[in-house]
């Protein structure tokens, strides 16, 4: 149980398109979800975190303009790179959080790489 | 400011010596404290929790709340335990709404045969 899914697995676009990025959770409820971003061989860097119905709690340093979430149902979020540029090019992994056993548990997908040209 | 640091971007040991994945953290009350383990093409995922007091795949970590470190250790690594290990800190209000965690930036082990 507890399976978290993401897509697209990798997407390239051009620079000032924009790209959605969708997270689901499978088999379980996700009272939340979290977006993070990762750049190469750096750590997890959380972006924001969105609950079911109501706006995403923005980082401090994230642009909420440019990085659109949408948590419009329990087991569906997504991420909108809004015309996006090569300096957006990056791994965007989510986790949701309400699967069993653990329900106060991360459980992650498997990352979107997104590449700008 | 809330913090974690993996001094070693990566650790090689060869198969059957002991493994120690060093954590410290900073932060002004009582985290709670994760190790996660990514395989490689695989994703994200835990592999303790310092609350839990539990041994995973013969990994064990003891929370120093006196040296705020949290060092992940294996008696005898084995080669299927080549990953990345990410340590992370969640604040106390882990279950409630925001509960966010806050990673290290990762140590590779390696296990040569």
């Amino acid at each position: 149980g507890a399976v978290v899914s993401q897509h697209p697995s990798w997407v390239i676009c051009k620079s000032g398109t924009s790209v959605k990025i969708e997270c689901r959770s499978l088999d379980f409820q996700a009272t939340t979800m979290f977006w993070y971003r990762q750049f190469p061989k750096q750590s997890l860097m959380l972006m924001a975190t969105s609950n079911e119905g109501s706006k995403a709690t923005y980082e401090q340093g994230v642009e909420k303009d440019k990085f659109l979430i949408n948590h419009a149902s329990l087991t569906l979020s997504t991420l909108t790179v809004t015309s996006a540029h090569p300096e957006d090019s990056s791994f965007y992994i989510c986790s949701a959080r309400g699967g069993l056993p653990h329900p106060y548990e991360q459980y992650f997908g498997p990352g979107t790489r997104l590449t700008v040209t | 400011a809330q913090r974690v640091t993996q001094p070693e971007k990566l650790l090689s040991v060869f198969k059957g010596a002991p493994v120690e994945l060093k954590c410290n953290y900073s932060y002004s009350g009582s985290p709670e404290l994760f190790w996660y383990v990514q395989y490689s093409r695989q994703r994200l995922q835990l592999l303790l929790r310092h609350i839990s007091r539990e041994s995973i795949k013969g990994f064990t970590a003891d929370l120093n709340k006196g040296e705020t470190s949290f060092h992940l250790k294996k008696p005898f690594a084995q080669e299927e335990d080549s990953a990345m290990y990410y340590c992370a800190l969640s604040g106390p209000n882990y279950g409630g709404s925001q509960g966010n965690l806050i990673f290290g930036k990762g140590t590779k082990l390696s296990v040569k045969p």
